[in-house]
């Protein structure tokens, strides 16, 4: 099975508009982390934001943030006031603490922005 | 200071040739890692690397493919021969022992790997 799912092969945002972008995991570890990732035309792949498992609230790096809901095993990315250079693909992935350094990515969501 | 870089960029081989992937992860990490992600899918875990050993190899698709860390620097990916279904692109990433919080991979570029 899947341990990461990401529905949205693709999306549009509005210039200055907020998008959520979705990601569910499927895991049976207790302590597991939680990221995402940003991947421009230009290849290199951007760390983001990182949730862990056990943090109550939800994390935020600047115009980022993680919507954390353990119960429905989602971590949605919000990415608020889009902007022009925030067209990417972005990607959802998890480690789970039993091995440590190993990530499972989603097949990532290819985000548009318009002017 | 320099990211983790990755050499070539894209690759365009004849099935049955070799190809060798190579990448330079950022000074003083020791873990190493590759990934590939085939057109439209998910990224896919290879193989880790602390310094020159190899720590955990369950995602290598098969014995065609060999990693290398020689020295526990640099790291070498050969494919031999090359399939049709190897195209796609290989990542590699590296993090340092301690880490960051959550201990968070810094991946490379990718090269773009095309099989004929």
């Amino acid at each position: 099975a899947q341990k990461i799912t990401q529905t949205q092969p693709g999306m549009f945002v509005q210039e200055k508009e907020a998008v959520t972008l979705d990601c569910t995991y499927d895991t049976s570890d207790q302590s597991y982390g939680l990221f995402w990732y940003k991947q421009p035309s230009s290849g290199e792949m951007i760390f983001l934001i990182y949730q862990g498992s056990y943090d109550e609230q939800n994390a935020t790096e600047g115009r980022y943030s993680l919507n954390f809901q353990k119960a429905r095993k989602s971590a949605n990315l919000v990415i608020s006031a889009s902007q022009l250079g925030d067209s990417a693909m972005y990607f959802c992935a998890m480690r789970e603490d039993e091995n440590f350094n190993k990530f499972y990515f989603g097949s990532g969501t290819k985000l548009n922005v318009k002017p | 200071e320099a990211g983790v870089t990755q050499f070539p960029s894209h690759s365009v081989i004849e099935k049955g040739q070799t190809v060798t992937l190579r990448c330079d992860p950022i000074s003083g990490h020791d873990n190493l890692y590759w990934y590939r992600r085939v057109m439209g899918k998910e990224i896919k875990f290879l193989l880790h690397f602390v310094k020159e050993s190899k720590q955990d190899e369950s995602g290598m698709p098969n014995n065609r493919f060999l990693a290398e860390r020689t020295g526990g620097t640099y790291s070498t990916l050969k494919v031999q021969p090359a399939e049709l279904e190897d195209s796609g692109v290989y990542f590699c990433a590296s993090s340092g022992l301690a880490g960051g919080p959550g201990n968070e991979q810094f991946f490379g570029p990718g090269t773009r790997l095309t099989v004929l």
